[in-house]
């Protein structure tokens, strides 16, 4: 199986800031990764696919990058409603693993 | 507005069996592949279980196999998972999601219903 580590579990920080979560697969996936984000008692929300790949309708302030087995999400000019647990997930072979998460607290 | 709704979630014993159902509307259900993905209690995203458009393909994880089965009816824009010998460990919110893209799992999950509660408990 794919495991797949993000880092860090959780930051601290502020409306206006720029962050980036790193997420890295124990073997190669190639683009085959997705990031979303969860609000607490909701659905997941699908950000990013193929690594780089914004989804319809997610701010542009968000952006993806990597490929291989390293993998980064950054949120330029943090905005309250991003706040949230942020998730990576390899869809490159069954089965399909998600990272531990990245809880984003406002500082 | 494209949507799943889950429901069949509650309380069941140790050894129990539930069946979930998850049902879709506004989009070509039988166009998609879907999953099921969960979530206990304070912990993370964990995949359960998919299935290609026409149920040619169908995976598990190893924590649920032989255990649950997934199956769909496209006729009726319906998901299903069938859970049986379940135990406190199987406690969580149960989502069903769909692939972004047709038929291939590759490209994320970009629908999501509101996820139905299983609570395994004696």
């Amino acid at each position: 199986d794919i495991q797949m580590t993000q880092s860090p579990s959780s930051v601290s920080t502020s409306v206006g800031d720029r962050v980036t979560i790193t997420c890295r697969a124990s073997q190669d996936i190639s683009s085959w990764l997705a990031w979303y984000q969860q609000k607490p008692g909701k659905a997941p929300k699908l950000l990013i696919y193929t690594a780089s790949s914004l989804q319809s309708g997610v701010p542009s302030r968000f952006s993806g990058s990597g490929s291989g087995t390293d993998f980064t999400l950054t949120i330029n000019s943090l905005q309250p409603e991003d706040f949230a647990t942020y998730y990576c997930q390899q869809t490159n072979s069954f089965p399909i693993t998600f990272g531990q998460g990245t809880r984003l607290e406002i500082k | 507005e494209v949507q799943l709704v889950e429901s069949g979630g509650g309380l069941v014993k140790p050894g129990g069996s539930l069946r979930l159902s998850c049902t879709a509307s506004k989009f070509t259900f039988s166009s998609f592949s879907m999953n099921w993905v969960r979530q206990g209690p304070g912990k993370g995203l964990e995949w359960v279980s998919s299935i290609s458009d026409t149920s040619s393909y169908i995976y598990y994880a190893d924590s649920v196999k032989g255990r649950f089965t997934i199956s769909r009816d496209n006729a009726k824009n319906s998901l299903y998972l069938q859970m049986n010998s379940l135990t406190a460990e199987d406690t969580a919110v149960y989502y069903c999601a769909r692939v972004s893209v047709g038929a291939t799992f590759n490209y994320g999950m970009d629908v999501w219903g509101q996820g139905t509660t299983v609570t395994v408990s004696s």
